[in-house]
């Protein structure tokens, strides 16, 4: 099974860019890359996914590794509502890491 | 309704006791996957289905655990003789009938074993 790894935690001030990366060395040439978030006392939802190219929508942008070996999401303002855990996974496995505890300070 | 629902939300069982898991997925929703999630922990992959076909149960812990999908619509995953490491939430989450798009994931059922 394909793996990634993710940094534990950052942190950010409320209204800086945040990058969180992740690492997938061993992704398929068609694996997408997918990520989620995670709210305390929530299930995850859905962020944004993508194969290939950079992709962007309403809550953020993920850019991709042209070796796809490596994607990084990309808060473009953080806000205090942003401050959760954030999984990146492969596939259609959904298979998830420890993932990355964002922190959002005022 | 419109999202992936659990229930019960919460269960406390006595160690010992056999417990059921319900999952009402998003209608036409092919795809089901079960997770167990630790305090402080992402969610480990238990097992998936695809309509009424078990795909993949190696993230099972034991034989105490089972799912099953008769229908290809409701999922129950039954955990046998709960064990207080058994103690999480377990999640749900489902995708529609196109590859490589978003999951839905239910609220979790927290599970206690006391």
């Amino acid at each position: 099974d394909a793996k990634t790894t993710q940094p534990n935690s950052m942190e950010s001030n409320e209204e800086e860019p945040v990058h969180l990366p992740c690492n997938h060395s061993t992704i398929s040439g068609t694996d997408y890359i997918h990520w989620y978030r995670q709210l305390p006392s929530q299930g995850p939802e859905y962020v944004i996914h993508g194969l290939t190219s950079n992709v962007n929508n309403r809550m953020a942008s993920l850019a991709i590794a042209e070796d796809r070996k490596s994607s990084t999401l990309i808060l473009h303002r953080a806000t205090l509502r942003d401050a959760a855990v954030y999984y990146c996974a492969l596939g259609g496995d959904m298979r998830f890491g420890a993932g990355t505890r964002l922190t959002v300070k005022p | 309704g419109a999202g992936v629902s659990q229930s019960p939300r919460y269960k406390v069982a006595k160690r010992g006791q056999d417990v059921a898991l319900r999952c009402d997925p998003i209608s036409g929703h092919v795809s089901l996957f079960w997770y167990q999630q630790a305090l402080g922990q992402g969610p480990e992959f238990l097992t998936y289905f695809q309509n009424e076909a078990q795909l993949d149960k190696s993230g099972l812990p034991s034989d105490r655990f089972f799912a099953e999908r008769p229908e290809g619509s409701v999922s129950t995953l039954k955990i046998q003789r709960t064990q207080q490491e058994d103690s999480a939430v377990y999640l749900c989450a489902t995708l529609g009938p196109f590859s490589n798009t978003e999951a839905f994931f239910g609220q979790g059922t927290r599970l206690t074993v006391v």
